[in-house]
C-alpha cells in the first residue's frame, strides 16, 4: 500500500514570503508526481507536475523532487491571499493509472 | 466549453434509498475515476475505468458501483449498502498513457437525511 505523507498544517505565512509544502512518498518505483490546489468546497485544480529530480519553476511556484529521498516539495514566492488553500501531493507509477494522494496540507497567507 | 461535468451539486439521500451520482466528460479522456473525499482527509479512490464496459474496484469499493457504457460517462451509485455516505465526492479523467494528470470536475456533495 503506497503512502503519501503530508503535514497537515495550518501553515501561517507572511503575505510576500515564500511557503514551502513537503510530502514524502513510501513507493520507490513512483515515478510521477502532482501537486493539486484545493480552496474550501472546491475541488482539487492541478497547479504542478514533475517527473525528474531537480526543480521545475512555473511562475511563483517551484516544485522540487529527490527520489532518493523519496519527497517532493512545493515552494511558492512572493506569497499572495489568493494563495491560501489546501494543497494535495499527489504520486503516481509511469502506467500506473491510479493516483495515491496525501491528506493535503492547509496553508494560510497573513495579509 | 470542454470539461468535466458533475451533477447534482448537493445530493441528499434517505434511509435505505440507492443515490447516483452523474460524471459526464468532453474531453477525450479514455480514464475516468471517482474519489471521495471527507472533512480535513485526502481523496480516496472509489472506482476507476480506464476502457469502456472495464472498471476496477479502487481502496474503498464497498457500498458504491459504477458502470462505464460510453466513453464520455462514468456515473456513480451510492447503495443503502453504504452506511456512512456523507461526504464530496470527486469525478477526474485523465488521458491513458505514460503520465496520468487526471482533472476533476467541481464534486456532489452527498449528505444522509
Amino acid at each position: 500500500q503506497k503512502e503519501v505523507e503530508q503535514n497537515s498544517g495550518p501553515l501561517s505565512v507572511p503575505e510576500g514570503a515564500i511557503a514551502s509544502l513537503n510530502c514524502t512518498y513510501s513507493d520507490r518505483v513512483s515515478q510521477s508526481f502532482f501537486w493539486y490546489r484545493q480552496y474550501s468546497g472546491k475541488s482539487p485544480e492541478l497547479i504542478m507536475s514533475i517527473y525528474s529530480n531537480g526543480d521545475k519553476e512555473d511562475g511563483r511556484f517551484t516544485a522540487q523532487l529527490n527520489k532518493a529521498s523519496q519527497y517532493v516539495s512545493l515552494l511558492i514566492r512572493d506569497s499572495q491571499p489568493s494563495d491560501s488553500a489546501t494543497y494535495l501531493c499527489a504520486v503516481t507509477d509511469f502506467g500506473n493509472e491510479k493516483l495515491t494522494f496525501g491528506t493535503g496540507t492547509r496553508l494560510t497567507i497573513i495579509p | 466549453d470542454g470539461g468535466i461535468t458533475q451533477s447534482p451539486k448537493y445530493l441528499f439521500r434517505k434511509e435505505g434509498q440507492n443515490v447516483t451520482l452523474s460524471c459526464e466528460q468532453n474531453l477525450n479522456h479514455d480514464a475516468m475515476y471517482w474519489y471521495r473525499q471527507d472533512p480535513g482527509q485526502g481523496l480516496r479512490l472509489i472506482y476507476y475505468s480506464q476502457i469502456v464496459n472495464d472498471f476496477q474496484k479502487g481502496d474503498i469499493a464497498e457500498g458504491y458501483s459504477v458502470s462505464r457504457e460510453k466513453k464520455e460517462s462514468f456515473p456513480l451509485t451510492v447503495t443503502s449498502a453504504q452506511k456512512n455516505p456523507t461526504a464530496f465526492y470527486l469525478c477526474a479523467s485523465s488521458n491513458s498513457g505514460r503520465v496520468n494528470i487526471q482533472y476533476f470536475g467541481a464534486g456532489t456533495r452527498l449528505s444522509v437525511l
